[in-house]
């Protein structure tokens, strides 16, 4: 059964970078049917997609975060990983990583999701 | 983007009713569109993808239709555990976008 589990500190003060893991139990990241995403959620508010990235290094970016976001995938750790520099109250959410099945272009499993608190 | 909405925004129902609701895009989306639940401090849950394909493990009280730009999920019989929030969320282009969410609560 494929688990992810997001990790990362819950405060981050505004200027930083917010740095988030997913990590990947029962299955791999390496695996050609899925890309792996990053989705936030404003508090009381709705999903709002970030970006994705697939174990053959292709990925796609939120024009709207894409000048301050970098994800990336680590298959040595069974992992992927969401930077995003120069933060402000804007970007306190929470965050989930997802699995998107490519032939079904849904996210099928979810993280429990990580609240990140920008503020000084 | 391709824009997402939903109606209604809310809806109150009671246990056996049957629930509707309505998802539009912006642009035509063939049938890429996904539906999703979420409880309260809970990540979503997939119901339904292509507009009409049931995710594994969810009841078949659940079903979805349309195509282009207009769909639709209905509970055919509430349960008191389908109380939630639903999102659509097209699969058409990136960046994938999801409605603002129809909240369904007890009558």
């Amino acid at each position: 059964q494929v688990q992810l589990q997001e990790s990362g500190p819950g405060l981050v003060k505004p200027s930083q970078t917010l740095s988030l893991v997913c990590t990947v139990s029962g299955g791999s990241v390496s695996s050609a049917g899925y890309y792996w995403t990053w989705i936030r959620q404003h508090p009381e508010k709705g999903l709002h997609w970030i970006g994705y990235i697939h174990y053959s290094g292709k990925n796609y970016y939120n024009p709207s975060l894409k000048s301050r976001l970098t994800i990336s995938l680590d298959t040595s750790k069974n992992n992927f990983s969401l930077k995003l520099t120069s933060v402000t109250a804007a970007d306190t959410a929470v965050y989930y990583c997802a699995r998107v099945v490519t032939a079904r272009d849904a996210s099928d499993i979810w993280g429990q999701g990580t609240m990140v608190t920008v503020s000084s | 983007d391709i824009q997402m909405t939903q109606s209604p925004s809310s809806v109150s129902a009671s246990v056996g009713d049957r629930v509707t609701v309505t998802c539009r895009a912006s642009h035509d989306i063939s049938r890429y569109l996904a539906w999703y639940q979420q409880k309260p401090g809970k990540a979503p849950k997939l119901l339904i993808y292509g507009a009409s394909s049931l995710q594994n493990g969810v009841p078949s009280r659940f079903s979805g239709s349309g195509s282009g730009t207009d769909f639709t999920l209905t509970i055919s019989s509430l349960q008191p555990e389908d109380f939630a929030t639903y999102y659509c969320q097209q699969a058409d282009s990136f960046p994938f976008t999801f409605g603002p969410g129809t909240k369904v609560d007890i009558k």
